[in-house]
């Protein structure tokens, strides 16, 4: 299977426990990007990387939340210090885009669904 | 701000009709607008992406056509199976980004 990857596909903790989601792109995307989805909504912005770098953020991530993509491949989300209302899906995407704010035609994974107890 | 808005909510229709989803924006400067399905539970899956020259896409049952002029983006799906029963979202790009609407659902009566 070629497509995005993302590990684990659910995730049960208690409240105050840090969480790691991680992601796997396509191998050949330079853009990879993390969204949040409550259910019955739309997806929302996280943040995103051109190859290693984290180009944006958005303000709606608090400090608790940090992500990485270190060789520009895989790309890790961390969670610290979970609360409940950072339940939610977490999807991971990619694309290949040679530059510009174009965001090119993104690929998803299956996402990570997180509980917090 | 852009913003985007999918109308109908939710939409329930027998089998085998023709039909139509509605994508409509604020802001027309945007790179591409893309749709999407999503199953309960799961990712989601693109079903078309048109870039902002575009008029439209298809691949095919569904075609896409997008009006950047008036801000509008409508996904048609012919001879409708249960099997297209989902959550379509549109998506339009827009510096670095994708602004999403809420999506409608769709649901196909056998």
């Amino acid at each position: 299977d070629t497509g995005v990857s993302q590990d684990p596909r659910h995730k049960i903790t208690k409240r105050g426990q840090n969480v790691t989601f991680r992601c796997d792109p396509i191998s050949e995307h330079n853009r990879l990007y993390w969204y949040r989805q409550t259910l019955g909504q739309g997806p929302e912005f996280l943040t995103y990387f051109q190859n290693e770098a984290q180009l944006e953020k958005s303000r709606l991530l608090s400090d608790r939340f940090s992500a990485e993509r270190p060789k520009g491949s895989f790309s890790t989300l961390e969670i610290q210090r979970t609360e409940q209302g950072d339940s939610a899906m977490y999807l991971c995407a990619s694309s290949l885009v040679l530059s510009g704010l174009n965001t090119g035609e993104l690929f998803f994974g299956e996402g990570s669904r997180l509980t917090v107890l | 701000k852009q913003e985007v808005t999918q109308i109908p909510a939710a939409l329930s229709v027998p089998e085998g009709e023709n039909l139509v989803l509605n994508c409509s924006f604020t802001d027309s400067a945007i790179y591409n607008l893309q749709w999407f399905r999503q199953d309960p539970g799961k990712g989601l899956t693109s079903l078309l992406l048109i870039q902002s020259s575009q008029r439209e896409q298809t691949s095919g049952r569904l075609n896409a056509s997008l009006d950047k002029s008036s801000g509008r983006s409508t996904l048609y799906i012919a001879a409708s199976q249960p099997g297209d029963s989902a959550t379509y979202l549109c998506a339009v790009s827009s510096n670095y980004q994708l602004i999403w609407g809420a999506g409608t659902k769709l649901i196909i009566k056998p």
